[in-house]
């Protein structure tokens, strides 16, 4: 079945605790992108990949890291995590000759 | 700055009747267009995407864009309570083919 997962689905952490939050497709795209949402501001992008090695930011991109080392993976990285990043994360991905982003299932991130 | 409006809700209709969601975008050059439905909690799911000027129809679903104006919409016939979600507008523009979404429509199907 072609899919995006995310992992983890839900995480709780505390304010400066390092933290990856994973994503990886089957579905051979080219281009993956990290979305947050939040509450009466919609989906932001974060970061996104258009290959392997090739990353670039989006609106938001403080306090976040990625990499594409794999063309199935784009994990993000929360270096030093703080409160106002308490978000819902989605991570997407198209390719082939069509612009159509699929989203994985979401991972509901809280920070204490 | 890149910019998509999508038209203030909550949004009712009757079962049955039929539901408009309007978009706007604010820059010239964008070149794909899509309509997402987010059930709470979940991931938006692609319902539409529209390339060229004009009207695309799929089951109950149409979409129309309008270029000149900057336009598209969402029309959802003979509408079901299960199509009660947020509905986002999303643009796409340039070679980076970022993506762009408006706030969304929250929409209830009355029984």
């Amino acid at each position: 079945e072609a899919q995006v997962t995310q992992n983890p689905r839900y995480l709780i952490t505390v304010t400066g605790k390092k933290l990856t939050v994973t994503c990886s497709q089957n579905m051979n795209h080219e281009y993956m992108s990290w979305y947050r949402q939040d509450p009466g501001l919609g989906l932001r992008q974060i970061y996104y990949s258009m290959n392997v090695e090739v990353t670039d930011k989006g609106d938001v991109p403080e306090g976040y890291k990625v990499s594409r080392k794999e063309k199935r993976n784009f994990p993000l990285i929360l270096e030093s995590p703080s409160p106002n990043q308490t978000s819902l994360y989605f991570c997407a991905s198209s390719g082939g000759n069509t612009d159509t982003q699929y989203f994985g299932p979401g991972t509901r991130l809280t920070v204490l | 700055q890149k910019e998509v409006e999508q038209n203030s809700g909550p949004l009712s209709v009757p079962e049955g009747a039929i539901a408009s969601l309007n978009c706007t975008y604010s820059d010239r050059v964008s070149q794909s267009f899509f309509w997402y439905r987010q059930y709470s909690g979940k991931s938006p799911e692609l319902i539409m995407s529209i390339y060229s000027n004009g009207d695309k129809e799929d089951g109950r679903f149409t979409a129309q864009l309008n270029k000149a104006s900057q336009y598209v919409s969402l029309l959802i016939r003979d509408s079901q309570p299960s199509d009660s979600a947020t509905y986002l507008c999303a643009v796409i523009t340039g070679s980076a083919r970022q993506l762009t979404f408006g706030s969304g429509t929250q929409l209830t199907v009355l029984p």
